[in-house]
């Protein structure tokens, strides 16, 4: 399978922990997006690469969240002291260089699921 | 700021039933339009996209969407349903232009019974 993926796929923890989730976009997507999932929601936007580049995070829901690429393939995503609230699916996503302006595509991984007790 | 509206959070079906999921979007520029589908299980999985042009566009098992821009919408649709249908179904939009960022809606989540 070449499709996106994530590791791990679920994570408990107690609050207070920092816990970190890795992404794996899919082969030569130059772009990497992460989203927060809560139940009965959609999936919400938090930052996004391109390459190794952090082009957008403002998104982050707190300084205690913070994402990386260092060499424009696999990211990490780290939440710090984590608390219940941020239990949640995370989700990561990839597109390729798109072929016309404006017409990027992305496709999904499965999600790590975060449990904070 | 966007958003994106899905009428109905909850849709039961029979078989063979014709499906038709409303979505809304809020945005004065032009706009990409996605649907995703989540089978049980399963991660998120693009069902259709428009960007441009014929704005009756068809996706994979069946299904389309028509975009609206008039009334800003873009109402996913099916002529007959299968068991196998039985999914959550997120309509998604970004701007077509700056960031790619995806604005998602709630989901709709269908049942399909036998």
């Amino acid at each position: 399978d070449t499709g996106v993926s994530q590791d791990p796929r679920h994570k408990i923890t107690k609050r207070g922990q920092n816990v970190t989730f890795r992404c794996d976009p899919i082969s030569e997507h130059n772009r990497l997006y992460w989203y927060r999932q809560t139940l009965g929601q959609g999936p919400e936007f938090l930052t996004y690469f391109q390459n190794e580049a952090q082009l957008e995070k403002s998104r982050l829901l707190s300084d205690r969240f913070s994402a990386e690429r260092p060499k424009g393939s696999f990211s990490t995503l780290e939440i710090q002291r984590t608390e219940q609230g941020d239990s949640a699916m995370y989700l990561c996503a990839s597109s390729p260089r798109p072929t016309a302006p404006s017409t990027d595509t992305q496709y999904f991984g499965p999600g790590t699921r975060l449990t904070v007790l | 700021a966007q958003s994106v509206s899905q009428h109905n959070h909850h849709v039961i079906l029979s078989e063979a039933a014709s499906l038709e999921l409303g979505c809304n979007y809020s945005y004065g520029g032009t706009v990409n339009l996605f649907w995703y589908v989540q089978y049980p299980g399963q991660h998120l999985q693009l069902l259709l996209k428009y960007f441009s042009g014929d704005p009756l566009v068809k996706g994979i098992k069946g299904f389309e969407a028509e975009f609206i821009k008039s009334k800003f919408s873009f109402n996913l649709r099916k002529p007959s349903v299968q068991w196998s249908d039985t999914a959550e179904y997120f309509c998604a939009v970004n701007p077509n232009s700056g960031y790619s960022t995806l604005t998602f809606g709630k989901g709709t989540m269908l049942l399909v019974s036998p």
